[in-house]
């Protein structure tokens, strides 16, 4: 099975600053890779698909690049509300699994 | 409105049953590969299992392979989860998801609430 690993796990930034979260896969997964944001008590939000494709709604602070094994999320600039989990998550269609990263939790400093 | 309403959680003994359901709106159901993700207290999310829209094809986490059986009734807009031999790792918050694509390559776009399941004596 294909295993996604993010690092850091653990991310501690200021607001305007610029961070970047990596994801890697066991094996290659093409481009068929999602970033994914979570708040406490909420369901998860949809950033990225396809590796760098922006979810419509998403502010363009977001971006997603990197395709086969290495992927990341970058946020040019953190505001106030990006203070939270995020995911990545592989979704091979064959065969069909859909695998997620461990997370990332992202804090204020 | 794009909406899922996930129901049937609650609390059940280890080795016991429970199905989850998930009714969906505002969008053509049979089109879409439907999910369900979990996440356990304090932890990150697990894909549980997936089927295509007709229901023909259905696909299942090692960790609930054997266990979990998913279905769909495309006349009532549902998606189930029929849960049994549930163990104390089951205990999670259970998600219905939908993905943005019809062949569920791009990413869950829309999400239920969640319904909470817990597996204790």
């Amino acid at each position: 099975d294909i295993q996604l690993t993010q690092s850091p796990s653990f991310l501690s930034a200021s607001v305007g600053d610029r961070v970047t979260i990596t994801c890697r896969a066991s094996q290659g997964i093409s481009s068929y890779l999602a970033w994914y944001q979570q708040k406490p008590g909420k369901a998860p939000k949809l950033l990225i698909y396809a590796a760098s494709t922006l979810q419509s709604g998403v502010p363009s602070r977001f971006s997603g690049s990197g395709s086969g094994t290495e992927f990341t999320l970058t946020i040019s600039s953190l505001q106030p509300e990006d203070f939270a989990t995020y995911y990545c998550q592989q979704l091979n269609s064959y065969p069909f699994m859909y695998t997620f990263g461990q997370g990332t939790k992202l804090e204020i400093k | 409105e794009v909406q899922l309403v996930e129901s049937g959680g609650g609390l059940v003994q280890p080795g016991g049953s429970l199905r989850l359901s998930c009714a969906a709106s505002g969008f053509t159901f049979s089109n879409y590969v439907m999910s369900w993700v979990r996440q356990a207290p304090g932890k990150g999310l697990e894909w549980v299992s997936s089927l295509i829209g007709s229901g023909a094809a259905t696909y299942y986490a090692d960790s609930v392979k054997g266990r979990f059986t998913i279905s769909r009734d495309n006349s009532r807009n549902t998606v189930y989860l029929l849960m049994d031999s549930l163990r104390a790792e089951d205990t999670a918050t259970y998600y219905c998801a939908r993905p943005t694509d019809y062949g569920g390559t791009y990413g869950l776009d829309v999400w239920g609430q969640g319904t909470t399941v817990t597996v204790s004596s």
